[in-house]
């Protein structure tokens, strides 16, 4: 089946720096990429998706590439602050959303 | 509109003993999704309604797991002699059908003792 990994585990930059999020996935038929953050004790919110007839897609500070041919997509945050502080799920799965298969989440920390 | 909701937010129960909980989708969504999240990792997949039908299960859903919605709006998860293993938030999202975006409710998290 699906399998998605998520690198780095924990991020911890300074406030107003980048933080990049990579994720790489294993199924071919894969073609939606929706990156989600989730707080402490709530639901996950999602924050950005791409499509794989997209490469990039971008939304104020926040972007998401995607590389089809090496199963590859990326999360980057810029002009970072403390309220980013949470941990990102990347997830894949299809447009008709029957399920998403997620990443193991990445803790990111914005210090002031 | 307020969203997907789930009760109850917490719950702690014996092992061998039945629980319920219910979730409250957005109302116009027809696709309604379980999944569970374990500490420290990602939801996983359970299952999914589209209106009131049930249309894929996953592995991780034993036979002492069973999901209803039957009118096509509300849904419940009933898990049946509760193991200690089955500790975790059990997350529940509802999307549009044809539409990619789900949302999530803020999860029921289960403790078994």
């Amino acid at each position: 089946g699906e399998n998605v990994e998520q690198h780095p585990s924990t991020l911890s930059v300074q406030e107003g720096d980048s933080a990049v999020i990579k994720c790489t996935y294993s199924d071919s038929a894969s073609n939606y990429f929706p990156w989600y953050k989730q707080e402490l004790g709530k639901g996950p919110q999602l924050i950005i998706d791409i499509r794989s007839n997209v490469g990039e897609k971008k939304d104020q500070r926040i972007a998401v590439t995607l590389n089809k041919t090496a199963k590859h997509f990326s999360l980057h945050i810029t002009e970072t602050q403390p309220e980013d502080s949470a941990v990102y799920f990347c997830a894949s799965g299809d447009t008709g959303f029957q399920k998403l298969v997620f990443g193991t989440g990445t803790r990111l920390l914005v210090s002031p | 509109d307020t969203g997907v909701s789930q009760n109850p937010r917490h719950k702690i129960t014996k092992r061998g003993q039945n629980v319920t909980f219910r979730c409250d989708p957005i109302s116009e969504h027809n696709r309604l999704y379980w999944y569970r999240q374990t500490l420290g990792q990602g939801p996983e997949f359970l299952t999914y309604f589209q209106n009131e039908a049930q249309l894929e299960k996953s592995r991780l859903l034993s036979d002492r797991f069973s999901a209803e919605r039957p009118k096509g709006s509300f849904s419940t998860l009933e898990i049946q002699r509760t193991e200690q293993g089955d500790s975790a938030m059990y997350l529940c999202a509802s999307s549009l059908a044809g539409d990619t975006e789900a949302f999530f409710g803020q999860g029921t998290r289960l403790t078994v003792v």
